[in-house]
């Protein structure tokens, strides 16, 4: 079946580092592919998405390329801040019919100034 | 404010007492899902509905009810609950079409003695 799965955690940054954050899908059909994200105590909420290859889903200054050669959707930001100090979850959605998301464990990434 | 809301937040119950997670969305969307997340393991889809009346079984179905009588509302109930059941949960809602946004609530963390 339909899996995602993401690199192991916690990425502990300093500020205005390079982060990225890998995440590797094994589907049928031309799924979908989501990153969202969990802030401390509050539930998920879609951070960018891309529906079809080499399509770049981006906000809020982070980026992902749809690569079905590589079946990757890699999360990247060139600065990062304490801000952005959360769980980062990648997802896709099959071409099943329905609305279901397969989620990756999740990567709790920490940024300290 | 389009939000999905869930209630409680936290509740710690012994085994065996029944209890009902409320989940109600203001967006009018067909689409609700209840999700259980566990460290390493990301999100599993419990149950879904697709419409009113119309509800069936995602991956870790078992020791979980869900019933469907309005749109707005999805809740999620554990007849007989069991220590294994203790986890975080979230609701989501999605409009229905493929690639849309799911929104979620803020997450009810049960603990199950």
């Amino acid at each position: 079946g339909d899996s995602v799965t993401q690199m192991e955690g916690p990425v502990t940054l300093s500020e205005e580092a390079f982060l990225t954050i890998n995440c590797t899908y094994t589907a049928t059909g031309y799924p979908s592919l989501f990153w969202y994200v969990q802030y401390p105590g509050e539930g998920l909420q879609l951070l960018l998405k891309a529906t079809k290859a080499d399509d770049k889903g981006s906000n809020k200054g982070f980026e992902a390329t749809y690569r079905k050669e590589t079946t990757s959707f890699h999360l990247e930001k060139g600065s990062v801040q304490v801000s952005d100090s959360a769980v980062y979850f990648c997802a896709l959605q099959g071409s099943g019919g329905y609305n279901k998301l397969i989620f990756g464990a999740g990567t709790r990434l920490a940024v300290h100034p | 404010e389009a939000q999905v809301t869930q209630n409680p937040r936290y509740l710690i119950t012994v085994t065996g007492k029944k209890l009902t997670v409320t989940c109600s969305q203001n967006m009018n969307h067909e689409y609700m899902s209840w999700y259980r997340q566990d460290p390493g393991l990301g999100l599993r889809q419990i149950y879904y509905s697709m419409n009113v009346e119309v509800t069936d079984k995602g991956d870790v179905p078992e020791g979980y009810k869900v019933s469907r009588k309005e749109k707005r509302n999805f809740p999620l109930i554990l007849e007989s609950p069991s220590p294994n059941q203790t986890s975080l949960y979230f609701c989501a809602s999605t409009s229905g079409g493929m690639n849309t946004e799911a929104f979620f609530g803020q997450g009810t963390r049960l603990t199950v003695v």
